[in-house]
């Protein structure tokens, strides 16, 4: 079946600009998670969604960043006037219900700020 | 609070050799699982380990678990180049959120 997809796949924007990052997770996961991978780094965790709700926002770096997240399905990360900082890669995973479950990475979506 | 290292960082061998990659980790885990990234790629799962004692293998490489060490190793058998790429063990302790290493970067050399 389908895996995790995520939109756009490479996204170079203007500091200051906001942007939306997409995530479609496997059909019937529940639990979805945004990482960030900044270059030659490990994977940080931004937040954690439980359906539509996201008991773990632990991982946002500042409050530029927001996610929300349609019912069991699609999942937007919105950064807000953008800085060089925020380049990385943006990568999403879908579980089947949470932590005691696997998580599937999507390629995910390459963040540049000029 | 969670942490995971890895080591080496960097790992350069030559085709036929074997190595061993380590992942220590900071407090009790749920769960650690190593993954596979190719440049420019999204990752690729390998192994999950779920309790002390636990090996895995597949093909050329093979991961253990000592969950007293708080240790985990990801063995590489006679390296071949098709093998060259970036492994991340990640450690689920206790919460939602998988907590990663730096990654190892192996490169297999003719």
């Amino acid at each position: 079946g389908a895996g995790v997809s995520q939109s756009p796949s490479n996204k170079v924007t203007e500091k200051g600009k906001d942007v939306e990052l997409r995530c479609d997770p496997i059909s019937g996961h529940t639990a979805l998670y945004w990482y960030r991978q900044r270059l030659g780094q490990g994977l940080e965790f931004l937040i954690y969604f439980q359906g539509n709700s996201a008991p773990d926002k632990s991982g946002l770096p500042s409050d530029r960043f927001s996610a929300e997240r349609t019912g069991e399905s699609v999942s937007t990360l919105t950064i807000q006037r953008t800085q060089q900082e925020d380049s990385a890669v943006y990568l999403c995973a879908s579980s089947l219900a949470g932590a005691a479950y696997e998580q599937y990475f999507g390629p995910g979506t390459r963040l540049t700020v000029t | 609070e969670l942490k995971v290292e890895q080591n080496p960082l960097f790992l350069s061998m030559q085709e036929g050799k074997n190595y061993t990659i380590y992942c220590n980790y900071s407090t009790t885990s749920d769960r650690l699982y190593w993954y596979r990234q190719d440049p420019g790629k999204s990752l690729e799962s390998l192994f999950v380990l779920l309790s002390n004692g636990a090996v895995k293998q597949e093909g050329r490489l093979m991961a253990s678990l000592d969950t007293k060490a708080r240790l985990s190793t990801l063995h590489i058998t006679a390296a071949v180049h098709d093998l060259s790429a970036t492994y991340f063990c990640a450690v689920q302790g206790g919460s939602e959120k998988l907590v990663f290493g730096k990654g190892t970067k192996l490169t297999v050399n003719p």
